[in-house]
């Protein structure tokens, strides 16, 4: 069964403090893993993907890693607009359904 | 603009009622899903489909059911079968049948049910 843990589950960063958000996974053959970002009341809104071992991709001051075995997403320099809550997903070789992380809880204070 | 729609934002049952959650998009896309999110829980999977007039369970299907008489439409009706039903919906599509692609989910903005 495909597992998908995310940690910490809550993380508070002043203003300009960087930090990683983690999310390890188990399944038996990746096929993608995904990175989404949800404010409060809201829908998941899409960030990166990355498909193998060594994929780095950015987007402002967010970096998304990959490992065979976990995800980082590492925050540079953040910004109190940049408080929501970091989701993980994970899609197998052979599926084509998403298993969801429980997030991690990011607020960034001015 | 292209996107999901979920209606209503916020919708209430009450006891032994049935209640169905709307999702309209227009992005054409084949697949579309519903999934269930609860305080400090990940998002679980309770419909989805693939193709039009064709659907599968997820993992918390019992008390749900759905419909895709068209590709742009997927309704969600909780049933009073579902006897937990506080939750926050969400659905959503992507682009292909992701048995076949590897696609990225586009969510609509949700609806909070609760029960009276």
């Amino acid at each position: 069964e495909d597992q998908v843990t995310q940690s910490p589950e809550a993380l508070r960063l002043q203003e300009g403090e960087s930090s990683s958000l983690n999310c390890s996974y188990t399944v038996s053959g990746l096929r993608g893993l995904f990175w989404y970002r949800q404010d409060p009341g809201k829908g998941p809104e899409f960030l990166f993907t990355l498909y193998s071992a060594g994929e780095e991709k950015e987007k402002e001051r967010l970096k998304a890693t990959l490992t065979k075995k976990e995800s980082f997403l590492h925050i540079t320099a953040p910004k109190p607009e940049d408080s929501a809550t970091y989701l993980c997903a994970v899609r197998e070789t052979s599926g084509s359904r998403l298993t969801f992380g429980e997030g991690t809880q990011l607020t960034v204070n001015p | 603009d292209g996107g999901i729609t979920q209606s209503p934002k916020y919708l209430f049952r009450k006891e032994g009622q049935n209640v169905t959650l709307s999702c309209e998009q227009n992005l054409n896309h084949d697949a579309m899903y519903w999934y269930r999110q609860d305080p400090g829980q990940g998002l679980r999977l309770i419909y989805y489909s693939q193709i039009v007039n064709d659907f599968q369970k997820g993992d918390i299907a019992e008390g749900y059911s759905v419909s895709r008489e068209k590709k742009e439409s997927f309704p969600l009706t909780v049933t009073s079968a579902q006897k937990n039903p506080t939750a926050f919906y969400l659905c959503a599509s992507s682009r292909g049948q992701t048995i076949l692609t590897n696609e990225k989910l586009f969510f609509g903005s949700g609806t909070q049910l609760s029960v009276l």
